[in-house]
Formats: structure tokens, sequence, C-alpha cells
């Protein structure tokens, strides 16, 4: 079974500062990877998409790559905002199957 | 742009009852999820559908039914709710090339 691991649980960091969610999965055999945002009380907004043949992705001041090989993706997110201040969760979809399989998720708090 | 509707957005039910969270998408989309999520705990995987007709067990699957009528709707049947049940559903869909589209949710309280 696909585990997947977001490190840290949550982060707080000063506005304007550049910083890097990091998502870990244990099959390598995928067909695409997610990012998705979630805010409070909300449904999840899907940020990026990643797929199997792709290294990485860029919208805005997001950019997510993809390692399938060291089973890792990253999200960086450029001169963060307020509103960036969010649950951000990775997802996984297998080459095999029709299932996700998620992360936990990272709680990010951009102080003013 | 719709996406993906659900209905209804907030819900109260006394133990025993029944009830169905409905979900719509209008992407054309085959593949359809049901997930469940509780305070402080990830997304878990009720049922899905790969299909009209078709449908499948997921990860928690027991005390909920689903039907597929239709490519658009997906609706999710509690039967007997419990306590356990209380959480915030979320119904999802996805075609090709494979981006996943969640609907706003369903906060369903059992008391």
């Amino acid at each position: 079974k696909q585990e997947v691991t977001q490190i840290p649980a949550a982060l707080s960091v000063p506005e304007g500062e550049n910083l890097v969610l990091n998502c870990s999965f244990t099959d390598s055999a995928i067909y695409n990877l997610q990012w998705f945002r979630q805010d409070p009380g909300k449904g999840l907004t899907s940020l990026l998409l990643i797929q199997s043949s792709q290294r990485e992705q860029t919208s805005g001041r997001l950019n997510a790559s993809l390692d399938k090989s060291s089973g890792r993706s990253t999200l960086y997110i450029a001169a963060s905002q307020p509103g960036d201040s969010a649950t951000y969760l990775c997802a996984v979809r297998l080459n095999t199957g029709n299932q996700f399989y998620f992360g936990t998720g990272t709680s990010l708090t951009v102080i003013p | 742009n719709a996406g993906v509707t659900q209905t209804p957005k907030f819900r109260i039910l006394k133990i025993g009852q029944s009830m169905t969270l409905q979900c719509a998408q209008d992407m054309n989309h085959n593949y359809m999820y049901w997930y469940r999520q509780d305070p402080g705990m990830g997304l878990k995987l009720i049922y899905y559908s790969v299909g009209a007709g078709i449908t499948d067990k997921g990860e928690v699957p027991n005390g909920y039914n689903v039907s597929r009528s239709t490519t658009e709707d997906f609706p999710l049947r509690l039967e007997l709710a419990a306590p356990s049940q209380t959480s915030v559903y979320f119904c999802a869909s996805t075609g090709v090339p494979g981006e996943l589209f969640f609907g706003e949710g369903s906060r369903l309280t059992v008391l």
C-alpha cells in the first residue's frame, strides 16, 4: 500500500519568506502527484498536478517538483503572504488501481 | 463552471436516522469518490466508482452505501446513523488527464 507522508505537520513563517513543503511516498510507480490547498471549513482546491513523466510544474508563485526515484515531491512557495495560510496536502495516484493516496497535510501560517 | 456540487452543506441527524448525501459533477468524469475527513485526520476513502453501474469499497465502507446510475451523479447513503459518522464528507471526481476535483463538502453531525 502506498504511504504518503508530509513533514512538518505545521509550519509558521514571517511574511515574504520563501518556503518549501515536503511530500514523501513509498511506491515510486506513480501515475501522477497533485498538490491541494484547504482553507478551514472548506473543500480541497487543486494547486498543481504533476504527471509521472514531468519533473516540475509552476503556477504563479508556486512551483512543485517531482523526483520519483527518491519518492519525493516539494512545493515551493515564493514570497509568502498571509493569504497563503492554509493546509497543504499532496495526493499520489499509482499506475495501477484507481485510488488516490493522501498525506495528512502541512498547516502553514504566514505571519504579517 | 459548477464542477463538483454537494448537497446538503450541513445536516444534523439523530441516531438511527438515514439520509443521502448528493454529489453531482458536470465534467463528464468517469471516476468519482467519497471521502470522509475527521478533525486532525487525513482523508479516508469510503467508496468509489469508475463508471456508471460500477462501484467499489474503499477503506471505511461500513455503514454506507452508494449507487452510480448515471455518469453525473454519485449519491452516498447513510443507513442507521451513528455518532461515529459525524464528519465532513467530500465528493471528488477525475477524468483525463487525472486531475482530482473536490466538492465543497457536507458537514454531518449525528446526535
